[in-house]
């Protein structure tokens, strides 16, 4: 049973970069055919992709958020991560992981619990 | 790039009846739609992709169905863990719709 954990900062000021790290389990993030995701759910609001890391080391980011995001793999540690430059108090948001199965043309099977990020000084 | 439109933004029914909610999307998106249903405090669960086949686990009172710019998910008899909010995603561009709260009547 695959398995992902998001951690990082709770809280992060305004202006600097947030930061998280998604921890697999139950599954390899070097495994061929997976997207590894992020996604965001602001308070009040609904999901919003962030982007996701494909097997191959290619990325793919949503237009409105890609001058700030970086989202990368560290096989080593069977994680992705999550950088986000610049960070206002409009990023405040519970942030998941996820992978994108192969087998569901890519939609999103297994997911994080999620993580709360505030952008507060 | 094509976006999502969900409706309504709230269904109102109660146990036992038929849900249909609705997926509209500006352009076509051939069959790569997915549904979520998510209870708030938990994270999302997946439905349906491929517009129309079950995700594992996935009760058959769910189905998906549509291609193109129309999709819809019918939920046949509601029960009462199937109260919470409903999101389509289509994946060429990954984007959400802006979801569908079904709350009970």
């Amino acid at each position: 049973q695959v398995q992902l954990q998001e951690s990082g900062p709770g809280l992060v000021k305004p202006s600097e970069t947030l930061s998280l790290t998604c921890t697999v389990s139950g599954g390899s993030v070097s495994s061929g055919g997976y997207y590894w995701t992020w996604i965001r759910q602001p308070p009040g609001k609904g999901l919003e992709y962030i982007g996701y890391t494909y097997y191959s080391g290619s990325t793919h980011y949503n237009p409105s958020l890609k001058s700030r995001v970086t989202i990368s793999e560290d096989t080593s540690k069977n994680q992705f991560s999550l950088k986000l430059t610049a960070v206002t108090a409009a990023d405040t948001a519970v942030y998941y992981c996820g992978r994108g199965g192969s087998s569901t043309w890519g939609a999103i099977d297994y997911w994080g619990q999620g993580t709360l990020v505030t952008v507060s000084s | 790039e094509a976006v999502l439109t969900q409706s309504p933004a709230t269904l109102s029914l109660s146990p036992g009846e038929r849900a249909t909610l609705s997926c509209r999307a500006s352009q076509s998106v051939s069959s790569y739609l997915a549904w979520y249903q998510h209870i708030p405090g938990q994270a999302p669960r997946l439905l349906i992709f491929d517009a129309s086949k079950r995700a594992t686990g996935i009760p058959a009172r769910f189905s998906g169905s549509g291609s193109g710019t129309d999709f819809t998910l019918t939920i046949s008899s509601l029960e009462p863990e199937d109260f919470a909010v409903y999101y389509c995603q289509q994946l060429a561009t990954w984007t959400f719709g802006q979801g569908t709260k079904l709350e009970i009547k």
